[in-house]
C-alpha cells in the first residue's frame, strides 16, 4: 500500500464545476504540500499547510493531522486549471509525493 | 515568490554522453537542494539531497557514480548523468529550501533527458 494515496486519479469537469481532490497518507508528517504540475512537466506550490485550512483565490486546502488526509477544492473551475495535482506529505524532512490526480476542465 | 532556476530543460544525447543538469535558486540562499526524477505518468522520485559544502546523501537505489551532483554555492547545485544510457531518458526536477523555512520546497522547471 502506498503510503500516499490520492482520489481520483482522474478527474473531468465542465468550466464552473466545483472540484474536489483527496489526499490520505499513513505516515507521521509534519506540513503537507499541494502541488501543480503542467502539462509541460513544470511543478507550482500551490499551498504548505500543516492544519487547518488555507485559500487562495479560487483555490483551498484542508488538512486533519489526526484523521492524516488533506482535501484540495477548486471552485469555478476553468479550463487552465487543467493540469495534474499532486498531494506531498513531509515525513522525516522529505517530501513523499502521491501519484497525482490528473484533472482535465472542459469549456 | 522565490524562484528556481534549472537550465536545460530540454536535452538529447548520445549514450555514454554525459549531462549537466544546473539548478539555481535567483532570490535566496538554498541550503539544501533536492534532485528529483520522474517517469512519464508516474509520481516524482527523490534521488538525492544536497546541503551546500557538502556530500551529497542519496536514496537507496541510486548510483551516486553515475549521477553526480555538486552544490558549491548556497545558489546552484549540479546534478550530472555520467554515460548515459536510454534508461537514463527521465524527466529531471529540483527544487530548493531555504534554511529557516524548512517546509516549503521551490521547484524548478524540471529538464526532459532523451538518450539516444
Amino acid at each position: 500500500k502506498n503510503e500516499v494515496e490520492q482520489s481520483p486519479q482522474n478527474l473531468t469537469a465542465q468550466e464552473g464545476e466545483f472540484i474536489t481532490i483527496n489526499c490520505s497518507y499513513s505516515v507521521g508528517i509534519s506540513a503537507l504540500h499541494w502541488l501543480q504540475q503542467h502539462p509541460g512537466g513544470g511543478i507550482v506550490s500551490l499551498f504548505m499547510l500543516s492544519s487547518g485550512k488555507k485559500k487562495h483565490g479560487r483555490l483551498i486546502a484542508t488538512i486533519n493531522i489526526q484523521e492524516k488526509h488533506s482535501s484540495l477544492h477548486i471552485t469555478a473551475s476553468h479550463p487552465r486549471d487543467s493540469a495534474v495535482y499532486i498531494c506531498a506529505p513531509y515525513n522525516t524532512d522529505k517530501l513523499i509525493f502521491g501519484t497525482g490526480t490528473r484533472l482535465q476542465v472542459f469549456p | 515568490g522565490a524562484v528556481v532556476s534549472q537550465h536545460p530543460s530540454w536535452v538529447i544525447c548520445k549514450s555514454g554522453t554525459s549531462v549537466k543538469i544546473e539548478c539555481r535558486s535567483l532570490d535566496f540562499q538554498a541550503t539544501t537542494m533536492f534532485w528529483y526524477r520522474q517517469f512519464p505518468k508516474q509520481s516524482l522520485m527523490l534521488m538525492a539531497t544536497s546541503n551546500e559544502g557538502s556530500k551529497a546523501t542519496y536514496e537507496q537505489g541510486v548510483e551516486k557514480d553515475k549521477f553526480l551532483i555538486n552544490h558549491a554555492s548556497l545558489t546552484l547545485s549540479t546534478l550530472t548523468v555520467t554515460s548515459a544510457h536510454p534508461e537514463d531518458s527521465s524527466f529531471y526536477i529540483c527544487s530548493a529550501r531555504q534554511g529557516l523555512t524548512k517546509n516549503i520546497q521551490y521547484f524548478g522547471a524540471g529538464t526532459r533527458l532523451s538518450v539516444l
